[in-house]
């Protein structure tokens, strides 16, 4: 049974720092990209960042690139997200998923966690 | 960035049939996914590759994309089937992953 465990969010104030990890299981973790979704209150969701199975590739959305980092340690089965800079829009559910990838033509997310809330605020 | 349009609500009575639109440019090229998400839950995917279904999701959802436009259909919509829809593609000119803004379902 594939599960996405994620931890690390909590209470931050703004301009400050925070680590995201998402503990997998269940499939075989290095051969797929992994990614990170988040949803503020009330809102949409929004994609933030994907790793490619080997960690060489990374891809940021616009609102995020240069103050999130995406990495992942395929020996431990884990995801992760480095966020620095944090603003008061970042508040959200950040949401962990395993991704199907399809070279050069399409991707999707076939298993996520439950998420992890990270609140900026002061 | 890439942009797609989702009504912001659907309203169906019981045993009725729910359609869900998602539109974007020049979107007849790309393969679009469809998610589920109920309060309080993580989202689910229903459908993917414009029309697969998931293992475990009724027969009752199907998807279909022609032109600029996708569809949802739900058949003999259920109280349960009331939740938040999302669509989502991939982007090739950034390889960034798009969702749209999601519609409410809401079974009268």
């Amino acid at each position: 049974e594939v599960q996405l465990l994620e931890s690390g969010g909590g209470l931050v104030q703004p301009g400050g720092s925070l680590r995201l990890s998402c503990a997998a299981s269940g499939f075989t973790f290095s051969l797929y990209a992994m990614n990170w979704v988040r949803q503020a209150p009330g809102k949409g969701l929004e994609w933030v960042s994907t790793i490619r199975s080997s960690g060489d590739n990374t891809f940021y959305a616009d609102s995020v690139r240069g103050r999130f980092t995406i990495s992942r340690d395929n020996s431990k089965n884990t995801l992760f997200l480095q966020m620095d800079s944090l603003r008061a829009e970042d508040t959200a559910v950040y949401y962990c998923a395993k991704e199907v990838t399809i070279f050069r033509s399409t991707a999707y997310f076939d298993y996520w966690g439950q998420g992890t809330l990270v609140s900026v605020s002061s | 960035s890439y942009v797609l349009t989702q009504p912001p609500s659907v309203s169906v009575a019981p045993g009725k049939t729910a359609r869900i639109t998602c539109g974007g440019y020049n979107f007849g090229s790309r393969t679009v996914h469809w998610y589920q998400q109920k309060p309080g839950q993580a989202p689910v995917v229903v459908m993917y590759y414009d029309t697969d279904r998931p293992s475990g999701i009724p027969e009752r959802f199907s998807g279909s994309n022609s032109g600029n436009t996708a569809t949802l259909t739900i058949s003999r919509v259920e109280a349960g089937d009331e939740a938040d829809y999302y669509c989502q593609v991939w982007d090739s000119s950034t390889d960034h992953r798009v969702f749209g803004g999601g519609t409410k379902l809401t079974v009268l």
